[in-house]
């Protein structure tokens, strides 16, 4: 498809586990922004990039949690020794630019046991 | 800090209705400013947006003004139909090619 596609769209891991949630954006977009939603919460941002490399990474909560985006393209984050607390809808962006035109996925659900 | 906030939801209306969702934003400098809307199901998209004082942003019967003097940027609606009923975000940006910082959403509910 032509929008921005998030796999898995639902994972549900044990605490302690490690996971991964993969991000493909619009074909020709630079940046990819990953955004972390709790229920009744607006978006909270976690990292963005620009090309390959993290322009911000200011959100990221702890060193648990990292982001790559290899090519440009795809992104994976990834979370280390999962918590209950990380239990959210982790959304990914991606963005030509046109400052602040975000195009959103439909999130990756993440529960953890 | 730079940050955003809406009022609180859910807010039921009937369809038809006039509909005002507040929006006000404490920044460093002049941001841009944006609604984004979240239908049932469905992935955030950009709804409008405004990027300078006074500037008007305006789409699908959806208006919002940039305000500088009161730090606002409330989105109105003339009359909602069934199909508005979605959750909405405010959003600033406050650098070119920065992060765009959400508030809370306001849950909106149309009714026949």
């Amino acid at each position: 498809g032509a929008g921005v596609s998030q796999t898995p769209s639902n994972k549900v891991t044990e605490k302690g586990k490690y996971v991964e949630l993969r991000c493909d954006p619009i074909s020709g977009h630079t940046a990819l922004y990953w955004y972390r939603q709790s229920l009744g919460q607006g978006p909270e941002f976690l990292i963005y990039f620009q090309g390959t490399g993290a322009a911000d990474d200011s959100g990221l909560p702890n060193d648990r949690f990292f982001a790559v985006r290899p090519e440009g393209s795809v992104s994976t984050l990834k979370i280390q020794r999962t918590e209950r607390g990380d239990s959210a809808v982790y959304l990914c962006a991606s963005s030509a630019d046109r400052v602040g035109e975000l195009f959103f996925g439909e999130g990756s659900r993440l529960t953890v046991l | 800090g730079n940050s955003v906030t809406q009022m609180e939801g859910p807010v039921t209306l009937s369809e038809e209705a006039f509909l005002t969702i507040n929006c006000t934003y404490t920044a460093t400098g002049y941001p841009s400013l944006f609604w984004y809307v979240q239908y049932p199901g469905e992935g955030l998209q950009l709804l409008l947006k405004a990027t300078k004082a006074d500037d008007k942003g305006s789409n699908k019967g959806f208006e919002a003004t940039y305000r500088k003097e009161t730090t606002s940027f409330h989105l109105e609606k003339g009359s909602v139909q069934v199909s508005d009923s979605a959750v909405y975000f405010c959003a600033l940006i406050y650098n070119q090619g920065g992060k765009l910082i959400f508030g809370q959403g306001t849950e909106l509910s149309v009714k026949p």
